[in-house]
């Protein structure tokens, strides 16, 4: 696609029910990262895939956040037993292959957990 | 570790003065630079990207010069406008694989 595709862009769900959030890169982006961003706070990582490699997943903020990347295209973002604290923006972002064309970010999924 | 400094934190302009937001990095050893833009609520939305071996780069109103070596960038922008106002970001990018580090920013009001 012409830019990074997130859905859904606006999530409700209550306290203790899973969800999951998808990012769609662009065609032939190898690297994708997820952030997020609590309201009036700056981003924090979340999780990097690169191609075939192993992710980071080092920003992941406990055992109940997990990600996957299926053919090294679409990453889907599962947060089990959603407490308060979830709600944020999760952007995606999506890179070729190294550094030097820099990052297309998505517009981003609002989680509000009630 | 890369920390991210933009000054100032924030900013309020009347329309049509030309402004320059600044950042500053720890770790100068870097590929590129890139400046986004957030809007409230919404994703970044890149602005410009400056290579290592640039000095400088310019989109329309916008500017952006780096010096890599005293770990600076400045995003000078002509004209301001209300559309303008939003968040400023500035993300220097490090090897690949590596978080993107991100800094508070410089949020930006420009009134008519």
């Amino acid at each position: 696609g012409a830019g990074v595709s997130q859905s859904p862009s606006n999530k409700v769900t209550e306290k203790g029910k899973d969800v999951e959030l998808r990012c769609d890169p662009i065609s032939g982006h190898t690297a994708l990262y997820w952030y997020r961003q609590s309201l009036g706070q700056g981003l924090e990582f979340l999780i990097y895939f690169q191609g075939n490699s192993a992710p980071d997943k080092s920003g992941l903020p406990s055992d109940r956040f997990s990600a996957e990347r299926t053919g090294g295209s679409v990453s889907t973002l599962t947060i089990q037993r959603t407490q308060q604290e979830d709600s944020a923006v999760y952007l995606c972002a999506s890179s070729p292959t190294g550094v030097a064309y820099g990052y297309t970010f998505g517009s981003g999924t609002r989680l509000t957990v009630v | 570790k890369q920390e991210v400094t933009q000054i100032p934190a924030a900013l309020s302009v009347p329309e049509g003065e030309n402004l320059v937001l600044n950042c500053s990095f720890t770790d100068s050893a870097i590929y590129n630079l890139q400046w986004f833009r957030q809007d409230p609520g919404k994703g970044l939305t890149s602005l410009l990207l400056i290579q290592s071996s640039q000095r400088e780069q310019t989109s329309g109103r916008l500017n952006a010069s780096l010096d890599k070596s005293s770990g600076r960038s400045t995003l000078y922008i002509a004209a301001s406008q209300p559309g303008d106002s939003a968040t400023y970001l500035c993300v220097p990018l490090n090897q690949a694989g590596t978080a993107l580090i991100f800094g508070k920013g410089t949020t930006l009001s420009v009134s008519s």
